[in-house]
């Protein structure tokens, strides 16, 4: 049973750089057929996708977040990150990490979620 | 961007009823490419339906998609306790890849 657990700060500064980890169990990214990737949804609205990386680095991002976001894996870790730069508390969301079949985009198993805060 | 719109906002049913949840896009879902998750408080999504009408592995047959082009549908055939929640539809044949704004089911 593939599990994946969002790790990281839960409050950031204004202005700061939001960092997250998704640390995957039950699956390997090396072993390919899955992007990797993370959405986040604003207190009490909807899903917002915030991008993808495959195992070997490719990485699509969401237009809307694409000059503030880096996401990176290491494979020797079964990990991937996101990084979210500059925010503001309108960045503020519950992070959810997710894995994406390839060749289709939908989201077929996702971690429970962690609460990021944007506050001084 | 494709904007999906789902309607009701909100739907209030009881156990043993029939629900029709409906997400309308902006422009043509290339592929039928058309998923449904359900979203209980506190919880992740969890994937439905996606090419608009395949059912994930451990889905209930109560629960089918349909539709095509720019109209869609999930219909829960009889309600069970643990059905009311949250659901969204996400596209993913046009990037960005977005979502609805969700229909929340309630009793």
């Amino acid at each position: 049973q593939v599990q994946l657990q969002e790790s990281g700060p839960g409050l950031v500064k204004p202005s700061q750089t939001l960092s997250l980890t998704c640390t995957v169990s039950g699956d390997s990214i090396r072993s390919g057929g899955y992007y990797w990737s993370w959405i986040r949804q604003h207190p009490g609205e909807g899903l917002e996708w915030i991008g993808y990386i495959y195992y070997s680095g490719g990485t699509y991002y969401n237009p809307s977040l694409r000059s503030r976001v880096t996401i990176s894996v290491d494979t020797s870790k079964n990990q991937f990150s996101l990084k979210l730069r500059s925010v503001t508390a309108a960045d503020t969301a519950v992070y959810y990490c997710a894995r994406v079949p390839t060749g289709t985009t939908f989201l077929d198993y996702w971690g429970q979620g962690t609460l990021v805060t944007v506050s001084s | 961007e494709i904007v999906l719109t789902q309607s009701p906002g909100t739907l209030s049913l009881s156990p043993g009823e029939r629900a029709t949840l409906s997400c309308r896009a902006s422009q043509s879902v290339s592929s039928s490419y058309l998923a449904w998750y359900q979203q209980k408080p506190g919880q992740a999504p969890r994937l439905l339906i996606y090419g608009a009408s395949s059912r994930t592995s451990g889905i209930p047959d109560r629960f089918s998609g349909s539709g095509s082009g720019t109209d869609f549908t999930l219909t829960i055939s009889r309600l069970e306790p643990e059905d009311f929640a949250v659901y969204y539809c996400q596209q993913y044949g046009s990037s960005p890849q977005t979502f609805g704004q969700g229909t929340k089911l309630e009793i």
